[in-house]
């Protein structure tokens, strides 16, 4: 059963707009949430994250949003840079760090100029 | 800090055959994870230690595939035989004892069954 769902495999956005990216889940007991980004022959890279019991946490041009009702979070990159153009992978786990992770399929990001 | 090591890149060997892949993790990392990525999926777990105790090998396909974590530090993944569906990328993450800090993955090892 896929606990995380992306459910768009691929996204395609100018330079400089937004980009937004999907996760759905179906465990409640997700307490913790990641997102990581992965180039061509290289592992997953860590993004950004958010604990269960936010509903949003930004970094810099990332935003990541929790809607927990909904069982729905989002990543949103503002302005997208060409350097964007990669696969993001939203996970999840029971344990904050101590945990195994949930993967979804991801969701290949092409920026273009 | 040196980020986790994973060796070889690349594997091409014909089923049935075995293999083996290694992976150091970062220096002081506690928890050590094998994932099995497929073509289109994402990673999926087979195998966690802590420290060179197994906590979670429920999803490990133990009548081919077999894991240790020697001295708690780098650790090996095998399998023996290899089957065509095998074919995936095989990475390796550590994590420390830090809850703020999350799983760090290595660049993988992609196997490719004949």
């Amino acid at each position: 059963d896929q606990q995380v769902k992306q459910n768009s495999p691929s996204l395609s956005v100018q330079e400089g707009r937004i980009s937004i990216l999907n996760c759905d889940y179906t465990n409640s007991m997700f307490d913790y949430f990641l997102w990581y980004k992965k180039y061509p022959a290289e592992g997953p890279t860590f993004l950004i994250s958010i604990s269960s019991i936010k509903d949003k946490n930004e970094d810099g041009r990332f935003t990541v949003f929790l809607n927990k009702s909904a069982k729905h979070l989002s990543l949103h990159i503002v302005p997208s840079q060409p350097g964007d153009s990669a696969v993001y992978f939203c996970a999840a786990s029971l344990l904050r760090n101590t945990d195994k992770l949930i993967f979804g399929t991801g969701t290949r990001l092409q920026v273009f100029p | 800090e040196a980020g986790v090591a994973q060796s070889p890149r690349y594997k091409i060997i014909e089923k049935r055959q075995s293999v083996a892949f290694w992976c150091n993790p970062i220096s002081g990392h506690a928890t050590l994870y094998w994932y099995q990525q497929i073509l289109g999926q994402g990673p999926k777990l087979l195998i966690q230690f802590q420290n060179n105790g197994v906590v979670d090998d429920s999803q490990l396909p133990k009548d081919r595939f077999s894991a240790e974590r020697l001295k708690g530090v780098d650790s090996t993944l095998k399998i023996q035989p290899a089957k065509l569906e095998d074919s995936a990328v095989y990475l390796c993450a550590s994590s420390s004892w830090d809850a703020n800090q999350p799983q760090h993955f290595g660049d993988g090892t992609r196997l490719s069954i004949l």
